[in-house]
């Protein structure tokens, strides 16, 4: 699988949007960019995945470049409960679909 | 959907006895179940995969005699730490996809103190 970069840390005011960066230069061409976040001491949550277009759901926006080196999750408008650690994981569909989890970035919404 | 439950939520157990821990996925069956351990202030990695019927795939450096996995049926995965220690307290979390092409739906995980 592909190796993802993020910043450690980042901070957002309540209610504006959060945009978190992805890079995933080294991504191949049957490899999709997934989203997860783990909130303290539960278990990860899957919000979003795509290949190559933009994807929407009632959760976040993922914006993948042309060039698929990398990706943003957009969460619109932020809430307090939208404070966890954001993982970008790029994996092959298919087969065991293995998942390796990175250092994420660790979002803390501000009031 | 796709509901993934884990049980105990936490336990705590004496060094040398063993613990054993369910992943249950609730409203779907799971071909494939993958099992996690989270040390504080770090990521998920990755202990081992199974597959519905046959035995786990264990990851580099994970010891499969001291982590049992069975995945009995298409909705249970147990994983059983054998004479535990302290250095096995951790968080351990399973997830679990509904074919191949899906996405994992993670449980919320077990606490494990070993004193």
């Amino acid at each position: 699988d592909a190796k993802t970069t993020q910043p450690t840390s980042m901070d957002c005011a309540e209610g504006r949007a959060a945009n978190l960066p992805c890079n995933h230069s080294t991504i191949s061409g049957n490899e999709y960019v997934y989203w997860y976040r783990q909130i303290h001491s539960q278990g990860p949550q899957y919000i979003i995945h795509g290949l190559k277009n933009n994807e929407t759901n009632e959760m976040a926006s993922l914006i993948i470049t042309e060039d698929r080196k990398s990706s943003t999750l957009i969460l619109p408008h932020a809430t307090l409960r939208d404070t966890a650690v954001y993982y970008c994981i790029v994996t092959s569909s298919g087969g065991y679909q293995k998942v390796t989890f990175g250092i994420g970035t660790k979002l803390q919404v501000i009031p | 959907g796709a509901v993934v439950s884990q049980h105990p939520s936490w336990v705590i157990c004496k060094s040398g006895t063993s613990v054993k821990i369910e992943c249950r996925s609730l409203d779907f069956q799971a071909t494939t179940m993958f099992w996690y351990r989270q040390f504080p202030k770090q990521s998920l990695m990755l202990m081992a995969t199974s597959n519905e019927g046959s035995k786990a795939t264990y990851e580099q450096g994970v010891e499969k005699d001291k982590f049992l996995i069975n995945h009995a049926s298409l909705t249970l995965s147990t994983l059983t730490v054998t004479s535990a220690h302290p250095e096995d307290s951790s968080f351990y979390i399973c997830s679990a996809k509904r074919d191949v092409t899906s996405e994992q739906y993670f449980g919320p995980g077990t606490r494990l103190t070993v004193t």
